[in-house]
């Protein structure tokens, strides 16, 4: 157990669609990262945020937007769902921005249809 | 453009053959290098680290993996594979250019053969 709660662990929704998937990071962490992983892009980097501001950006749609609460819970929105959204979300927690290892959550598979 | 590369797909291994996987990246500057293990089903554990010093770094469950400035790689290696060892690995690098988030390798899958 890396200490990362990530809900729901499975979704299952339409195209057109939004979802809202949740991370509680571990105790402690200050930074969230999300991850998106596909059988054929691997694990893409989304977007990073630390003690409630976004830090760093990778290759995130603007469809999909992100935000860190003060209790330092991350949210991650997708909207107008295609089929290609389908795919294993990750979230991850460090302590720090800058160093350190990243823990991983379990996942939320999201299944569009 | 900055990058992971895992040379190595797929790899299936009998038990107990060494086990070398390869990792470069291209990203200046000072790095720090990670594997990941992904077991079926599970969320991706670390198995090692480099941040500095020793080049050489060993891990968890007997894994190693050698830091080559020089060449930018950051090969893992095991002596004895075990069936266990059956996962995903993921390669990963941190540094200022990437904004301190870790990017990863598309990863290898291994299966060990008993």
């Amino acid at each position: 157990d890396s200490g990362v709660t990530q809900t729901p662990k499975h979704l299952i929704t339409a195209t057109g669609q939004r979802v809202t998937l949740r991370c509680s990071p571990r105790s402690g962490d200050l930074s969230v990262y999300w991850y998106q992983q596909s059988l054929d892009q691997g694990l893409q980097f989304l977007i990073q945020y630390y003690n409630g501001e976004e830090r760093a950006k990778g290759n995130i749609l603007e469809r999909f937007s992100a935000q860190q609460f003060p209790d330092l819970h991350s949210e991650l929105n997708l909207s107008s769902l295609e089929l290609g959204d389908s795919a294993l979300y990750f979230c991850a927690s460090s302590e720090t921005s800058r160093t350190g290892e990243l823990f991983f959550g379990e996942g939320s598979r999201l299944t569009v249809l | 453009a900055q990058s992971v590369s895992q040379h190595n797909h797929h790899v299936i291994l009998s038990e107990a053959a060494s086990l070398e996987l390869g990792c470069n990246y291209s990203y200046g500057g000072t790095v720090n290098l990670f594997w990941y293990v992904q077991y079926p089903g599970q969320h991706l554990q670390l198995l090692l680290k480099y941040f500095s010093g020793d080049p050489l770094v060993k891990g968890i469950k007997g894994f190693e993996a050698e830091f080559i400035k020089s060449k930018f790689s950051f090969n893992l290696r095991k002596p004895s594979v075990q069936w266990s060892d059956t996962a995903e690995y993921f390669c990963a690098v941190k540094n200022s250019n990437s904004g301190y988030a870790l990017n990863f390798g598309k990863g290898t899958s291994l299966l060990v053969t008993p």
